[in-house]
């Protein structure tokens, strides 16, 4: 069964730290994965999606098959950055969602 | 150039009334999607919508019904609101094709007591 996992439910991290939000998924066939994150008060808005394997706000997300996994990751994470994000998956020309992840940036 | 623009931003309902929200896009999107956002439970798909004229259940369609009603609005209806119907729930659009990206409403808060 096609399926996204998301293990932390908040992550919180120190301005300026390294972030890495995990994300798995289950899929037969060749996946299509996005990352979409949603701010305060602002509406879920799509982040980056592996195909155009684009770096967006110093965020980047690699595809690793092996391990199933398609993890967003930023060097040096900024306070504006704390938000929803959630890891999801194409299949059958719907989004299946993860759990999500609240990204918490302290000062 | 609004979007996605859905009615009301919130609602409370009394267990057993029914009510219906409204979803309209102005981005000539042909599919429609309806989810319900809940904490731990990430987003989950109700009722999806491919095309103009065509509906189809998702991963928790019970006590939904939709109505694709044309091209740009895609309602979603409780006939008996249920508490564990207490959501909030987004519609969005979705772009047909390579680009495969989801355009999303800015979300209804529904509370039924």
């Amino acid at each position: 069964a096609q399926r996204v996992t998301q293990p932390e439910k908040l992550l919180s991290v120190f301005k300026g730290a390294p972030v890495e939000l995990k994300c798995n998924y289950s899929y037969s066939g060749s996946p299509e994965l996005f990352w979409y994150v949603q701010y305060s008060r602002q509406r879920l808005q799509l982040l980056l999606r592996h195909i155009s394997r684009e770096s967006i706000k110093g965020f980047t997300a690699d595809l690793n098959k092996g391990e199933t996994s398609f993890h967003l990751k930023k060097p040096f994470a900024q306070e504006e950055d704390s938000a929803m994000y959630y890891c999801a998956l194409r299949s059958l020309g719907k989004l299946i969602f993860g759990q999500g992840t609240t990204l918490q940036v302290k000062p | 150039n609004a979007g996605v623009t859905q009615t009301p931003k919130f609602q409370v309902l009394k267990t057993g009334q029914s009510m219906t929200l409204q979803c309209a896009q102005d981005m000539n999107h042909n599919s429609m999607y309806w989810y319900r956002q809940d904490p731990g439970m990430g987003l989950r798909l109700i009722y999806y919508s491919a095309s103009e004229g065509t509906t189809d259940k998702g991963e928790v369609p019970n006590g939904y019904n939709v109505s694709r009603l044309n091209k740009r609005e895609f309602s979603l209806r409780l006939e008996s609101a249920a508490p564990s119907q207490t959501s909030v729930y987004f519609c969005a659009t979705g772009e047909t094709g390579q680009k495969n990206i989801q355009y999303f409403g800015a979300g209804t808060r529904l509370s039924v007591l």
